[in-house]
C-alpha cells in the first residue's frame, strides 16, 4: 500500500529555517518524480517543487533560492529544506507522488504538515 | 506559467442533480505527439489532502465512482457529477501537468442546495 507521511512542521519566526520530511512506503521515492504542494489557510493549492527520478529539481518562483528539495534513497524519504521563511510561507505542506504512466499527475498525497511563520 | 481559471467559484446543487465545473487554460495542454491532454481534477474535503479523480482530462482514477466524468480538450475542460451525492460536498481543483510549474485552478466549492 502506498503511503506518504509528512513531519517537521511547526511554528517558526520569520527568517528562520525548517526541514520537512516525507516518509514513503509501498514504492520507491528514488524511482519516481516527487513534489511538494502547499495550501495556505483557507486558500487554494500551490505547487512548490519537484525532484525528478534522475535527481534534477525545479522550484516555484516564490520559493526559488530559499527552498531546497532532496531525498534520501536509503530511507525512502523526501525532504524540503526551507530557509529565510516569510509570513506568506504559512501553509499546510503536502508531499505527493507524480505517476509517470499517467503523465506525471499527482496520484498519492500525504496528510500534510502545517508550517506557521509568525513572530 | 499556464493559468487555469475555474468557474464558478462556488456551486450549490440539489441532491441527485447534475453539477458541472469548468476549467479554462491560458494555453493548450494537449500534447500533439500522443494526443493527450495533461489536465487532472482533484477533490478535496475539509481537513483532508486532495484526491485524484480524473487524469488525461477524461480518465477516471481507479475506485472513483462513475458519476464523475471529465471532458474537454486543448484549453477548455469540464468536470461533471451526474447525480450529486451528499459525500460529494468538497472543493474541486483542476491542475495542468503539461509543463512546470504545475499549476492549479483556484478551486470550486460544491455544496448541497
Amino acid at each position: 500500500e502506498v503511503q506518504l507521511v509528512e513531519t517537521g512542521g511547526g511554528l517558526i519566526q520569520p527568517g528562520g529555517s525548517l526541514r520537512l520530511s516525507c516518509a514513503a512506503s509501498g514504492f520507491s521515492v528514488s524511482s519516481n518524480y516527487m513534489s511538494w504542494v502547499r495550501q495556505a489557510p483557507g486558500r487554494g493549492l500551490e505547487w512548490v517543487s519537484v525532484i525528478y527520478s534522475g535527481g534534477g529539481t525545479h522550484y516555484a518562483d516564490s520559493v526559488k533560492g530559499r527552498f531546497t528539495i532532496s531525498r534520501d534513497n536509503s530511507k525512502n524519504t523526501l525532504f524540503l529544506q526551507m530557509n529565510s521563511l516569510r509570513d506568506e510561507d504559512t501553509a499546510m505542506y503536502y508531499c505527493a507522488r507524480e505517476r509517470e504512466d499517467y503523465g506525471l499527475v499527482l496520484d498519492y498525497w500525504g496528510q500534510g504538515t502545517l508550517v506557521t511563520v509568525s513572530s | 506559467d499556464i493559468v487555469l481559471t475555474q468557474s464558478p467559484d462556488s456551486l450549490a446543487v440539489s441532491l441527485g442533480e447534475r453539477a458541472t465545473i469548468n476549467c479554462k487554460s491560458s494555453q493548450s495542454v494537449l500534447y500533439s505527439s500522443n494526443n493527450k491532454n495533461y489536465l487532472a481534477w482533484y477533490q478535496q474535503k475539509p481537513g483532508q489532502p486532495p484526491k485524484l479523480l480524473i487524469y488525461w482530462a477524461s480518465t477516471r482514477e481507479s475506485g472513483v465512482p462513475d458519476r464523475f466524468s471529465g471532458a474537454g480538450s486543448g484549453t477548455d475542460f469540464t468536470l461533471t457529477i451526474s447525480s450529486l451525492q451528499a459525500e460529494d460536498v468538497a472543493v474541486y481543483y483542476c491542475q495542468q501537468y503539461y509543463n512546470t510549474p504545475r499549476t492549479f485552478g483556484q478551486g470550486t466549492k460544491l455544496e448541497i442546495k
